[in-house]
């Protein structure tokens, strides 16, 4: 079946550094996918990934190893408002998203 | 319009009754899409459309119905519904279903409560 993990929930200081994990076994592979949760709200897109390596923008980075089958998503310089969830979703052979669960992430003072 | 409306914001229904979800975006897209999002779980496709006048089934498209008449509107049937499917429903779009790399863009939801 197809599979995707990651933590359920996060804490980081404002300021600090934060790596978001992300594990996925699915049918095929066409990208993989980072958005933002807001509680209450609706996710919007933060990165994709089709190659390996590492894809910069601003405070956010992504990263991709096709081979592991793992992602991973780094917030540097936290703010409060980067409270929210994290969701990975893996684009599959049918160019049908495969979600993840989300991870929550909660900043401290 | 900007972007994808979606409406009721929230409902309360009685368990049996029929209830469209509307949802209507105004970018052109050609795909369209029905999630749902319960605590705990990703969230899960319902129905989906590469283009106007096709549908598709995801994941859980028991007890739900779509259609596509049109690029813009992509509306949701539940024609009997049970506690079960008490959930938030996003619908998305994206230029092309059969393309990587192509974001999709969510609506606000619509949060469905069945008694």
């Amino acid at each position: 079946g197809q599979n995707i993990d990651q933590p359920t929930e996060m804490t980081a200081t404002e300021g600090a550094i934060v790596q978001i994990n992300c594990t996925y076994q699915t049918s095929g592979f066409n990208g993989l996918f980072w958005y933002q949760q807001h509680a209450g709200e609706a996710p919007t897109f933060l990165s994709y990934n089709v190659l390996d390596g590492l894809e910069e923008k601003g405070r956010f980075s992504s990263f991709l190893s096709r081979s592991k089958g793992y992602s991973y998503l780094l917030l540097k310089e936290l703010q409060m408002k980067d409270s929210a969830s994290y969701l990975c979703a893996v684009m599959d052979s049918n160019y049908q998203l495969i979600w993840g669960a989300g991870t929550k992430l909660i900043i401290k003072p | 319009i900007a972007g994808i409306t979606q409406a009721p914001t929230s409902q309360i229904l009685a368990a049996g009754r029929r209830m469209t979800l509307r949802c209507t975006q105004d970018m052109r897209h050609n795909a369209m899409y029905w999630y749902r999002q319960d605590l705990g779980l990703g969230l899960r496709l319902i129905h989906y459309s590469n283009t106007a006048g096709t549908t598709g089934k995801g994941e859980v498209p028991d007890g739900y119905s779509v259609s596509r008449a049109n690029t813009d509107d992509f509306p949701l049937t539940l024609a009997s519904a049970v506690p079960s499917q008490t959930s938030v429903y996003f619908c998305a779009s994206s230029d092309s279903a059969l393309a990587g790399g192509n974001e999709q863009f969510f609506g606000p939801g619509t949060r469905l409560t069945v008694l």
